[in-house]
């Protein structure tokens, strides 16, 4: 159980243009859904933090009119960056956490490519 | 606010040897904590995770971890390594509050030669 999925795994895009990506929980229902960017050799570090139905929480630093954040149910969230450049490049991965878990589910990630 | 500290980016060990993955933890509040492992281009996968009760904590492929609150630390042991262990490892702190956000320790990527 607690599956978290997304998609697509990998994504190259020209810079100016928007991507979305999805985030699903599986099977389960997940109540706050996690938006982190991983760079090379790095941690990660939390983007946003979405509660269903809710607008996103930033994090500090973390534009919210670039990274667009939509959890409209309770199985899926979406990431749009939009208006992409070179530098928005990383691992996007999200985590999903049902209500009453301790724990986030992670999804398996998404490389973006911006050339 | 909450701090994680994994000391040493890189670890090495032989195959066959024990491996010692050093966490330590800042937090105000009693903490959950959190061993992730993530693989080459790969997600995030739970290894193991405390909460309340038993200190000693064991998880998946052979791993556990002990909460020394004295000490705030949640160290990740496994008796025997496998070649199969390599990857990046993450140990994560978080409070009962709020959304419940998790905060990662930068990682040590784990070596295992033949």
């Amino acid at each position: 159980g607690a599956v978290v999925s997304q998609h697509p795994s990998r994504v190259i895009c020209k810079s100016g243009t928007s991507v979305k990506i999805e985030c699903r929980s599986l099977d389960f229902q997940a109540t706050t859904m996690f938006w982190y960017r991983q760079f090379p050799k790095k941690s990660l570090m939390l983007m946003a933090t979405s509660n269903e139905g809710s607008k996103a929480t930033y994090e500090q630093g973390v534009e919210k009119d670039k990274f667009l954040i939509n959890h409209a149910s309770l199985t899926l969230s979406t990431l749009t960056v939009t208006s992409a450049h070179p530098e928005d490049s990383s691992f996007y991965i999200c985590s999903a956490k049902g209500q009453g878990q301790e724990t986030q589910y992670f999804g398996p990630g998404t490389r973006l490519l911006v050339l | 606010a909450q701090s994680v500290t994994q000391l040493g980016s890189h670890v090495s060990v032989s195959e066959g040897a024990l491996v010692l993955l050093r966490c330590n933890y800042s937090s105000s509040v009693p903490p959950y904590l959190f061993w992730y492992v993530q693989y080459p281009n790969q997600g995030l996968q739970l290894l193991l995770k405390y909460t309340t009760g038993a200190t000693l904590v064991k998880g998946i492929n052979g791993f556990e971890a002990e909460f020394k609150k004295s000490e705030t630390s949640f160290h990740l042991t496994k008796p025997s390594a496998h070649m199969s262990d390599a990857a990046e490892y993450f140990c994560a702190v978080r409070t009962n509050s709020g959304y419940s956000t998790l905060t990662f320790g930068k990682g040590t990527m784990l070596l295992v030669s033949p």
